[in-house]
Order: C-alpha cells, then sequence, then structure tokens
C-alpha cells in the first residue's frame, strides 16, 4: 500500500525567509501524481502545486516550488519569500495512476510564520 | 461561485441518530470523492464516485455509512446510528477525470454528543 510520510509536525520560519517542507512517499507504481495542499485555518483544501512523476522537471507556482526526487521517492515543497498568509497546514499528498484515483495524504507539517 | 459547495458547514447531533451531508461538485466534474479529517491528521478517504457509479470504498466505511450520488451530480452522504467516533470534518472534492487536479470543499464538521 502506497505512504505518504511528513517527518516534520511543525515548523516556523522569519517572513519574507525562506522554508522548505519534507515529504517522502512509498509505492511501487512508476506512474504518479504528487501534491501539496495548503489548509489555512479556514479549513478549506487548497491545491498549492502539482507534480506528475513522470516529468523530471520540478513544478513552480509562483513562490512555491519542489524537490522531486524520483529515486529516492522525495518530494519537498519550497516556499520562498514567506508571507504571513503562507501560515497553514500543509499536506504532501500521492494519487496513484489509472484505476488509482484517490489521494493519500501526510499528516501535514503546520507551518508558522514569524513577522 | 462555481467552486464545490457542501451543506450544512457545522451539524451537532445526538449519538444514535442519522445525519446526512451534501455535496455540489464543480459542474462540469465527473469524478466526486469523500474523505474524513479528524483533529490533526490528514484526510482520510472514504469513497468516491465516477458520475453516479461509486467506484470504491474505504474499509473506513462501515455499514452505518452509505453515500449516493444518483444523477452524476451532487451527493449524499448518510451516517446511521451515530457514534461519538463518528466526530470529524467531512470534506468532499471534485475532479473533471483521473489524474487531474481535484478541488476540495469547505468541509461539514460533524459533532456527535
Amino acid at each position: 500500500a502506497q505512504t505518504v510520510t511528513q517527518s516534520q509536525p511543525e515548523m516556523s520560519v522569519q517572513e519574507a525567509e525562506t522554508v522548505t517542507l519534507s515529504c517522502t512517499y512509498d509505492t511501487s507504481e512508476s506512474d504518479y501524481y504528487l501534491f501539496w495542499y495548503k489548509q489555512p485555518p479556514s479549513r478549506q483544501m487548497i491545491l498549492v502545486i502539482r507534480q506528475e512523476a513522470y516529468k523530471q522537471q520540478n513544478a513552480t507556482e509562483n513562490r512555491f516550488s519542489v524537490n522531486f526526487q524520483k529515486a529516492a521517492k522525495s518530494f519537498s515543497l519550497k516556499i520562498s519569500d514567506s508571507q504571513l498568509g503562507d501560515a497553514a497546514m500543509y499536506f504532501c499528498a500521492y494519487e496513484g495512476g489509472v484505476g488509482d484515483d484517490k489521494i493519500i495524504f501526510g499528516k501535514g507539517t503546520r507551518l508558522h510564520i514569524l513577522p | 461561485d462555481t467552486g464545490v459547495s457542501q451543506d450544512p458547514r457545522h451539524k451537532i447531533t445526538k449519538r444514535g441518530q442519522n445525519v446526512t451531508f451534501r455535496c455540489d461538485p464543480i459542474s462540469e466534474h465527473n469524478r466526486l470523492y469523500w474523505y474524513r479529517q479528524t483533529l490533526g491528521q490528514g484526510p482520510e478517504f472514504l469513497t468516491y464516485f465516477q458520475n453516479e457509479a461509486q467506484l470504491e470504498k474505504s474499509r473506513l466505511l462501515s455499514d452505518r455509512f452509505s453515500a449516493e450520488r444518483p444523477k452524476g451530480s451532487f451527493s449524499t452522504l448518510e451516517i446511521q446510528r451515530t457514534e461519538q467516533g463518528d466526530s470529524a470534518m467531512y470534506l468532499c472534492a471534485s475532479s473533471f477525470t483521473s489524474g487531474t487536479s481535484k478541488f476540495f470543499g469547505p468541509g461539514t464538521r460533524l459533532t456527535v454528543l
């Protein structure tokens, strides 16, 4: 069975600094998708970034980028120029390929932004 | 607003009562998912639909839980004979098809007294 592990329950970063959230996963599949979701205190889950496993290029979305290491099964999220609005729970998530459509989430990392 | 909507946002019930939640997905999305999230945890998959067909159910979904999507649009999740352990946030998500991004609704917070 696939698993997603986030080893950092909480992290803090100074405003305007850069922070990296870690995620590892386990799968025997070669075709899959990886995501980072943000859940602010209002609790609506928001998609931050998405990575297809077949793509070697790391995904980027404005201040958010990932470091996808397929062989190591590692998928970290880098947030540059951290802003107060980035404070939230961040969930790493895995979705299998065709025929395995459910998302499996990690336990999350709570990110605090220090002014 | 064309996002995923859920109703009600909050539900307080007494143990043993039945409750029903509704999810309205993004209109052109064929797939609809239900997740449960307890405090401090990541969401756990419950079930999902492709149009009106329920394609997969988690072992977490006991016999007291049933989900429907009768016309391939909105979905309902019913919990019969609620227990205190059912207290959680119930999240709905939708996507256009397999492999495409999933968009989540605001959730229904259930409290069982």
